[in-house]
């Protein structure tokens, strides 16, 4: 069982790059969400998709876009990066509206140099 | 406003129950009490979740007072590998972890 899956592990990036950080699940989990956490702090929502055509801005949501491409896949972009940005990403995933039982992926380390 | 409030850290010894605290006095009546945990940089792991009564899994149990303003989290039987960072959180449309409790479990 893969659950949620995340691309790259680990990425360095200069400056004023862009990139798109990868996730899907294979849970046919509705909402999916992106996080970012900063060394020895909590998570903090950047955005989130409750559904397929849906997202929405969570805590932190400057400096980032996201797609949901598919019901499986929700993607991150960092259109020009810039070294406040680094951190590890998680995505996440869960199935019921209610309930707030998350599945998390193993995160991707991103520095920006 | 901090939705939830927790120690920052706290020690267990080996095979001895954890009791971690989370305040949540501000919570509403049909708010849901979760509880995760995150062994060193993975992604964090569901344990349990609550509303009025005392739930109890595999993983653990969780204690909700009757006016449910506070919870405790119980690892019966604490092991080495339940060193970990625990999160307390509500419902919320941010759903944002806090700083957690960091639980080190020592021999």
């Amino acid at each position: 069982n893969a659950g949620v899956t995340q691309t790259p592990k680990f990425q360095v990036l200069k400056t004023g790059q862009s990139m798109t950080l990868q996730c899907a699940q294979d849970m046919n989990h509705n909402s999916m969400y992106w996080y970012r956490q900063d060394p020895g702090m909590g998570l903090r929502l950047i955005y989130y998709s409750a559904s397929e055509g849906t997202t929405d801005k969570g805590e932190v949501p400057n400096g980032y876009n996201v797609s949901r491409l598919n019901k499986r896949e929700f993607s991150l972009r960092l259109e020009s990066a810039a070294p406040s940005q680094t951190s590890v990403y998680f995505c996440a995933s869960k199935q019921d509206r209610v309930l707030e039982k998350l599945f998390f992926g193993s995160g991707t380390q991103l520095s920006v140099l | 406003d901090a939705k939830t409030t927790q120690p920052t850290s706290m020690d267990c010894a080996e095979g001895r129950a954890a009791n971690l605290p989370c305040n949540h006095s501000t919570i509403s009546g049909n708010e849901y009490v979760y509880w995760y945990r995150q062994i060193h940089s993975q992604g964090p792991q569901y344990i349990i979740h609550g509303l009025k009564n005392n739930e109890t899994n595999e993983m653990a149990s969780l204690i909700i007072t009757e006016d449910r303003k506070s919870s405790t989290l119980i690892l019966p039987h604490a092991t080495l590998r339940d060193t970990a960072v625990y999160y307390c959180i509500r419902r919320d449309y941010k759903l944002s972890f806090g700083a957690g409790t960091t639980v080190t479990v020592r021999a």
